[in-house]
């Protein structure tokens, strides 16, 4: 089974500049969520679709931040314009809606953004 | 507000020796328990939850947690440590009423020593 893709792995950008991340879940599995990890913290949740509805965007910076998931699959997330504390890595997960699996999220290795 | 605490950032143990991650919560009602790993450049892993039953929950590479009501702790543990362990482990809870979002806790780093 393919786990979670993203990418790109790693992006450097100046701040005011705008950049996409990309995130394919697991077959399969109806949620999808949107993490920032700032370096030496925990994942904080930024945004939760359940296919291709918002469930949870409530930490979301909607000035700058958006996310889409059209077709209830791949997911992009949006910055734009990004500020220098927007330097953090971002995580893509999914997990199924049923099954024994359905509270375990499945992690991608995440983008790596330097806002400079 | 809902929150996890790690209250150590480092653990050091030598390899052979038995190890401890601790973890406390503070949310409403009664949440489910996770434990997550993280390697270098990689996402996170997942090791083993606790959502009801027996307090003490096996997982993944011989690791097991228990769950202490009363504390409110879901302390990770293992009998004898690998330096292969050696790893950013993360806590969290998912709260069933609050859209089951998850909050995580910031992380302990676990150094086994050969």
């Amino acid at each position: 089974e393919a786990g979670v893709a993203q990418s790109p792995r790693y992006k450097i950008i100046e701040k005011r500049q705008s950049v996409a991340f990309w995130c394919n879940p697991i077959s399969g599995h109806a949620t999808l969520y949107w993490y920032q990890q700032i370096l030496g913290q925990g994942p904080k949740l930024l945004i939760q679709f359940q296919n291709n509805g918002v469930v949870d965007d409530s930490q979301l910076p909607k000035d700058r931040f958006s996310a889409e998931r059209l077709k209830g699959v791949d997911s992009t997330l949006k910055i734009q314009p990004a500020k220098l504390e927007d330097s953090a890595v971002y995580l893509c997960a999914s997990s199924p809606r049923q099954g024994l699996a359905k509270n375990i999220q499945y992690f991608g290795a995440g983008t790596r953004l330097s806002v400079l | 507000a809902q929150s996890v605490a790690q209250p150590e950032d480092q653990v050091n143990v030598a390899e052979g020796n038995p190890l401890t991650v601790k973890c406390t919560y503070s949310v409403s009602g009664n949440p489910y328990l996770f434990w997550y790993v993280q390697y270098p450049n990689r996402g996170l892993q997942f090791l083993l939850k606790y959502i009801t039953g027996d307090n003490l929950v096996k997982g993944s590479y011989g690791f097991e947690a228990e769950f202490n009501k009363s504390q409110t702790s879901f302390h990770l543990k293992k009998p004898s440590a690998l330096v292969s362990d050696s790893a950013l482990y993360f806590c969290a809870v998912r709260v069933l009423y609050n859209f089951n979002k998850f909050y995580f806790g910031s992380g302990t780093k676990l150094n086994v020593k050969p």
